[in-house]
């Protein structure tokens, strides 16, 4: 059965600074792994998708890499900035499209 | 990527009471997915929603409690039967879509829903 764990569960830096998010994941046969966004009491926003043969993704400041050999897969913010505050979640996806999700970093920027 | 629009976004229901969720897709899609978002938490699989023929729930999710319908490719609804204030939660559907980077999970905005 496939677990997804996120670390740290909350994140607190000062604006500028460059950080990354963990996320892992026990069972490799995955088809996709997806970081995305929550806003508190809203829905969720897709950021990155990384297919299962690809290492990395890239969006603006954003990057994701996945390494499924060892389990993991980690979301780098560059040069954050408040607007960035928000929940981000990991999740695997199966081969029949349903994703697994992890628990979750709570992100606050300070200005 | 795909549109869903969520009805309602929030209501707050008496125990006992049921409530039917809507999703609504901008475009034809085979599966849908039902999620819960329970407070603190992340979300879990309630059910897939299959166009032509019963869902097919996760376990620790039943019929009786979120009877789910698809009667087109567009188009979903999840119902919470006899609420109680464990039910509250924020209930999100989703769709898996073709996008330039792939088989791309989208949500709605989701539906908060507080039981008292």
């Amino acid at each position: 059965k496939q677990e997804v764990t996120q670390i740290p569960a909350a994140l607190s830096v000062p604006e500028g600074e460059n950080l990354v998010l963990n996320c892992s994941f026990t069972d490799s046969a995955i088809y996709n792994l997806q970081w995305f966004r929550q806003d508190p009491g809203k829905g969720l926003t897709s950021l990155l998708l990384i297919q299962s043969s690809q290492r990395e993704q890239t969006s603006g400041r954003l990057n994701a890499s996945l390494d499924k050999s060892s389990g993991r897969s980690t979301l780098y913010i560059a040069a954050s900035q408040p607007g960035d505050s928000a929940t981000y979640l990991c999740a695997a996806t199966n081969q029949g499209g349903k994703l697994i999700f992890g628990q979750g970093t709570e992100l606050s920027v300070k200005p | 990527s795909a549109v869903i629009s969520q009805k309602p976004s929030r209501d707050i229901c008496q125990r006992g009471t049921s409530l039917t969720i809507q999703c609504q897709v901008d475009s034809q899609v085979t599966m849908m997915f039902w999620y819960r978002q329970q407070p603190g938490q992340s979300l879990t699989l309630i059910a897939t929603a299959n166009q032509g023929s019963e869902a097919t729930y996760e376990s620790g999710f039943v019929i009786d409690k979120f009877p789910i319908s698809r009667p087109n490719l567009t188009f979903s609804t999840l119902t919470v039967s006899n609420m109680s204030p464990e039910d509250s939660s924020i209930y999100l559907c989703s769709v898996p879509q073709g996008s330039p980077r792939g088989t791309e999970a989208f949500f709605g905005q989701g539906t908060r829903l507080t039981v008292v």
